[in-house]
């Protein structure tokens, strides 16, 4: 399986501000994906990350607020921008595997908003 | 978008216990996958199972795609197997790869 590692771990920012979140896989992969973990839910899909192409985001997600880059096959930003307090999450990012249908998740970045 | 259903919601259990999660989803699937949540918010992979059952130590895992539900079974159960469990589905239909989560199985195990 891929090794993902995500840049920072965690993070306390102020209201209004933007976070830029950073996803490096060891090897080449076709797609990689953001997700969204509020506190005590599930994980809920922001958007595919396509390289070479705008990112698709899900119902509920717009690009103005979550601005995906993905320059290469192995590596891809999100941004949180203008946050506020129910900004508040655990990003994570994943990648297919397998020939895309197994996933595998990065460590994860903790979000905290004051 | 396919449903993902998981219960219970809350298992308390003593070490050494065996305990049964189930997973029910709402539509045929081309993925289906069980996590571990680490008190550290890290999703550990467990199984990737579509169909057909799999074991790996103390864990195994049924999937019966035709009648649309999934089964973790956790024998001789440690406190280090605490956290939460999420069933995801990807569903056949449609182009995209998205894995739907269901809430999760908060199991504490107890010394």
């Amino acid at each position: 399986s891929a090794v993902i590692s995500q840049k920072p771990s965690r993070d306390i920012c102020q209201r209004g501000t933007s976070l830029t979140i950073q996803c490096q896989v060891d090897s080449q992969v076709t797609m990689m994906f953001w997700y969204r973990q509020q506190p005590g839910q599930s994980l809920t899909l922001i958007a595919t990350a396509n390289q070479g192409s705008e990112a698709t985001y899900e119902s509920g997600f717009v690009i103005d607020k979550f601005p995906i880059s993905r320059p290469n096959l192995t590596f891809s930003t999100l941004t949180v921008s203008n946050m506020s307090p129910e900004d508040s999450s655990i990003y994570l990012c994943s990648v297919g595997a397998g020939g895309m249908n197994e996933q595998f998740f990065g460590p994860g970045t903790r979000l905290t908003v004051l | 978008g396919i449903q993902v259903e998981q219960s219970p919601p809350d298992l308390i259990l003593q070490e050494g216990a065996n305990s049964t999660l189930r997973c029910n989803f709402s539509d045929s699937v081309n993925n289906l996958q069980w996590f571990h949540q680490n008190p550290w918010g890290q999703l550990i992979n467990l199984f990737y199972i579509p169909s057909g059952t799999k074991q790996n130590g103390r864990l195994s895992a049924t999937t019966v795609a035709t009648e649309r539900y999934s089964l973790l079974y956790i024998s001789s159960s440690q406190t280090t197997d605490s956290g939460v469990y999420f069933c995801a589905a990807q569903g056949s239909g449609g182009s995209n790869y998205k894995l739907t989560f269901g809430k999760g199985t908060l199991l504490t195990v107890n010394p």
